[in-house]
């Protein structure tokens, strides 16, 4: 019963273009939703969050949207970079709980 | 100046030994925590301690014990290996207990445990 899904285990982009991770959520009660990117041999990093009151968050080449009706958030990217290759993480917090939730990731190849 | 440490990097032990990883973190952060990694890739939380009080135990076997002798160190111990404990295991932390909206994990570069 995984509350948190990224149902492509992997992307592929031209660097340039615009990549997009995608996340579904099946908990309502989810407040807060994070973005960690993930270099091989190295823990997750945060990226950037977005609260439940809001549908878009931006920093720099970085946004994330929020659909909850639909319970799908995503992450766009653009342009994208070489550096950008990673796994990428969503994660979601139960409103009032301390724990995040993680999806299994989705690993993104930027190609040159 | 790592912020968070974890050792050994990789552990590869028969089944029912008795096996330790250690989690330091030099942030001065009051909660550590402790994810396992398994085949399916999902980040499961096993514990949380706020300043060496358990918050969060997510029905772990109790073969598992965190163990937290200062708020800058989190231990995990597992006893009497078995080869469904083959993972990778994230130590991580952040400054309060997590449910401030800014309040941000910070991660470990995980322990890869083999079990044979």
């Amino acid at each position: 019963d995984q509350q948190v899904k990224q149902n492509s285990p992997s992307l592929s982009v031209q660097e340039g273009r615009i990549s997009i991770l995608n996340c579904d959520y099946t908990n309502s009660m989810f407040d807060y939703f994070l973005w960690y990117k993930k270099y091989p041999a190295e823990g997750p990093t945060f990226l950037i969050s977005i609260s439940s009151i809001k549908d878009k968050n931006e920093d720099g080449r970085f946004t994330v949207f929020l659909n909850k009706s639909a319970k799908h958030l995503s992450l766009h990217i653009v342009p994208s970079q070489p550096g950008d290759s990673a796994v990428y993480f969503c994660a979601a917090r139960l409103q009032g709980a301390q724990k995040l939730v993680f999806g299994q990731g989705t690993r993104l190849t930027i190609n040159p | 100046d790592t912020a968070v440490s974890q050792t050994p990097k990789y552990l590869v032990t028969q089944m029912g030994n008795d096996k330790s990883i250690k989690c330091e973190q030099n942030l001065g952060h009051d909660t550590m925590y402790w994810y396992k990694q398994d085949s399916k890739k999902f980040l499961k939380i096993m514990f949380s301690y706020n300043n060496k009080e358990l918050i969060i135990n997510e029905t772990v076997p109790n073969r598992f014990s965190p163990k937290s002798p200062d708020k800058a160190h989190l231990n995990l111990h597992i006893n009497s290996l078995e080869l469904g404990d083959s993972a990778v295991y994230f130590c991580a932390s952040s400054q309060d207990q997590g449910l401030e909206s800014t309040d941000t994990q910070y991660f470990g570069p995980g322990t890869r445990l083999t079990v044979l």
